[in-house]
Parts: structure tokens; sequence; C-alpha cells
């Protein structure tokens, strides 16, 4: 079956940076566009970055734009979220999922179970 | 504030049925398709409509979606209290050229 796993959260100090990794089994994972989406504490869902199929798109939630880059590896099934100049209102659990097949822009099925990251100092 | 609007908060009495709304503008909902999810208690979220009224497989044929315009709605009937959770819309916003999601809703039953 599908499975996503985040890994990487933790705590960081304002300004630092930090690189999330989602490891995707169960379907051929080069063939499908993958998402970050957050959720700070108490709070509702927010997206935050989208990867196509192959790599050649990404799109950005403008809170993040030049700060966060979204990037996956198909010989690891691995998606990747590296985040920088990270700042207070970051602090969220993160999400990866998966889109449908070779598109970014329907729906999120599944999701991970999600990964913390406290920006704090 | 979040580019799509839902009620922050429903309620019903088991058996019932409740609906809730979604609002959005031309470059989301108005030209692309609306999804719902689901998020329980201390969970992920999860898949609960896509293509404004697609179930996908496993999901009780209670939860029903629909779309008009630059608005859908998620219907809910015959109540269970294990659907006590939070409900998200989202779509696309060509627009913003990214996801865009509801507020949440927060269903009780009573």
């Amino acid at each position: 079956q599908v499975q996503l796993v985040e890994s990487g959260g933790g705590v960081v100090q304002p300004g630092r940076s930090l690189r999330l990794s989602c490891a995707a089994s169960g379907f051929t994972f080069s063939s499908y566009g993958m998402h970050w989406v957050r959720q700070a504490p108490g709070k509702g869902l927010d997206w935050v970055a989208v990867i196509s199929y192959d790599g050649s798109n990404k799109y950005y939630a403008d809170s993040v734009k030049g700060r966060f880059t979204i990037s996956r590896d198909k010989s690891k099934n691995t998606l990747y979220l590296q985040m920088n100049s990270l700042r207070a209102e970051d602090t969220a659990v993160y999400y990866c999922g998966k889109d449908r097949y070779r598109s970014v822009l329907d729906w999120i099925d599944p999701w991970g179970q999600g990964t913390l990251v406290t920006v704090s100092s | 504030q979040s580019v799509l609007t839902q009620p922050p908060s429903a309620s019903g009495t088991p058996g019932q049925r409740v609906t809730i709304s979604c609002s959005g503008s031309s470059s989301n909902i108005g030209s692309n398709t609306v999804n719902w999810y689901q998020q329980l208690p201390g969970t992920a979220p999860k898949l609960l409509i896509y293509g404004n009224n697609q179930r996908p497989s496993g999901v009780p044929d209670r939860f029903s979606g629909s779309k008009s315009g630059t608005s859908a709605s998620l219907a809910i009937s015959g109540l269970q209290s294990e659907d006590e959770a939070d409900y998200y819309c989202a779509a696309w916003d060509d627009s913003l050229n990214g996801h865009v999601f509801g507020g949440g809703t927060k269903l009780t039953v009573l």
C-alpha cells in the first residue's frame, strides 16, 4: 500500500535552516506530483509547495517563496523540503502528500503522518 | 484569512443531515475542481471528496459533494458520532499558481 513517512523535524532557531524528507513507497514515485502542506498548532491547513512528477515544475506559496525549496530524488523515492531563513511563523506540522497521476493541481491522497518543526530561540 | 471561506463550526444530532459551505472565486473554485478533506482529532488529513463530487473507495456514501459557480458544499447525511472532525475544502488557484484551502469547519455531533 502507499506509504509516506516524513522525517527531519525538530527545534531550530530563527534564521537557521532545516531539511525535511518524505520517504515514499507502494507506488511509482516518479509518476506523481508531490506536495508539502503545513498546519500550525491549533490552526488550519496551509499549502506550502508542489513539485511535478519529473521535477520540472515547482510552485510555492507566497509565504515561503525564496526561502523554501522543494525537490525530489527518484533514485531514493524521496521528497525534500529545504527550509532556510526560518521564522517563528513557520512553526507547524509539515505533511507530505501525493497528487493524482502526473498532476500537481488535483487532490492530495494520501498524506503522511507529519513531522513537527518548531522555530524558537 | 483563507482564500476559500468556510464557516468555522457546524453541528448536528445523530442521524441528521448537515452541510458545510465553501466559497471562492473565479480563479479557484470557478475554474478548477474542489476537494474535501477530513481531519479526525490528532490525525493527518484524509481525502474525503475529489473532483467536486467523487468519493474515494472506502468513503461512505453518506458523504457527498457539489459545486455551483464559485461555491461548493459538502453534505453529510445520517450523521454519526465518528463524523466529528475538522473538514477542509481545497482547490487549485490559477492566479496564485498554488493550492488554496478553506479555513476549516469543526463539526460537532451533539
